[in-house]
């Protein structure tokens, strides 16, 4: 069975720095994908950032970007030039291949932007 | 702009007493999905429809059923609520690209709680 790993309950930072989650997984697939979701206090989660594990080129989505290191199974997210709005709940999930569409979740990062 | 709409936002129900939460979608998706999630943990997945069929997760209690009467709705009944089930509801949707690893799509979610 896969799982997910997110070892950093709660993080902060101040407005600006760079700051990285971390993600790891333990599945025994080849091919499969990996997502980053951000759920701010009371709003809707969204997604953050996709990554298809075939594909050795880090995915990247304007300030957000991966360190996908597909042996060490780990998913990493960075967060650049953070801002007030990045204050949020972010959730690592991986996806089999041939799953029938579930999602497979981390326990989550409390993330906290500090002005 | 295309959406997942979740009604109510609140609700507040007796112990005991049935009730039912609401999702549309205007994405025309096939795939819809609830959730329930409490406070600062992952969602947990309660079961999911691919078209019409209803997929239930081994182990969503039997307090919970779900209707899809078409494409655009989904709905969630809880058929006695007890303490434990307080919580707020995900609806999510997805297209249908199996093996493709499309995202999930939320909805505000509704939060439910039991008096």
């Amino acid at each position: 069975a896969q799982t997910v790993t997110q070892s950093q309950p709660e993080m902060s930072v101040q407005e600006a720095e760079t700051v990285t989650l971390s993600c790891t997984y333990d599945t025994s697939e080849n091919n499969y994908y990996l997502f980053w979701y951000k759920q701010p206090p009371s709003r809707q989660m969204i997604l953050v950032i996709r990554q298809e594990a075939y594909k050795q080129q880090n995915a990247t989505e304007n300030r957000f970007s991966v360190n996908f290191q597909k042996a060490a199974k780990s998913f990493s997210l960075k967060i650049s030039d953070s801002q007030l709005g990045d204050t949020a709940m972010y959730f690592c999930a991986f996806m089999k291949l041939d799953s029938n569409y579930q999602l497979i979740w981390g326990a989550g990062t409390k993330l906290i932007i500090k002005p | 702009d295309a959406m997942v709409i979740q009604n109510p936002r609140y609700q507040v129900t007796q112990f005991g007493k049935p009730v039912t939460l609401s999702c549309s979608q205007t994405l025309n998706h096939n795939v819809m999905y609830w959730y329930q999630q409490k406070s600062s943990q992952a969602p947990k997945l309660l079961f999911h429809y691919y078209d019409k069929d209803f997929n239930n997760e081994a182990d969503t209690p039997d307090n919970f059923q779900s209707r899809r009467p078409n494409t655009s709705f989904c709905f969630l009944d809880i058929r006695s609520p007890g303490l434990g089930d307080a919580a707020m509801y995900l609806c999510a949707t997805s297209r249908d690209h199996s093996g493709t690893g499309q995202p999930q799509h939320f909805g505000d979610g509704t939060r439910l709680s039991i008096l």
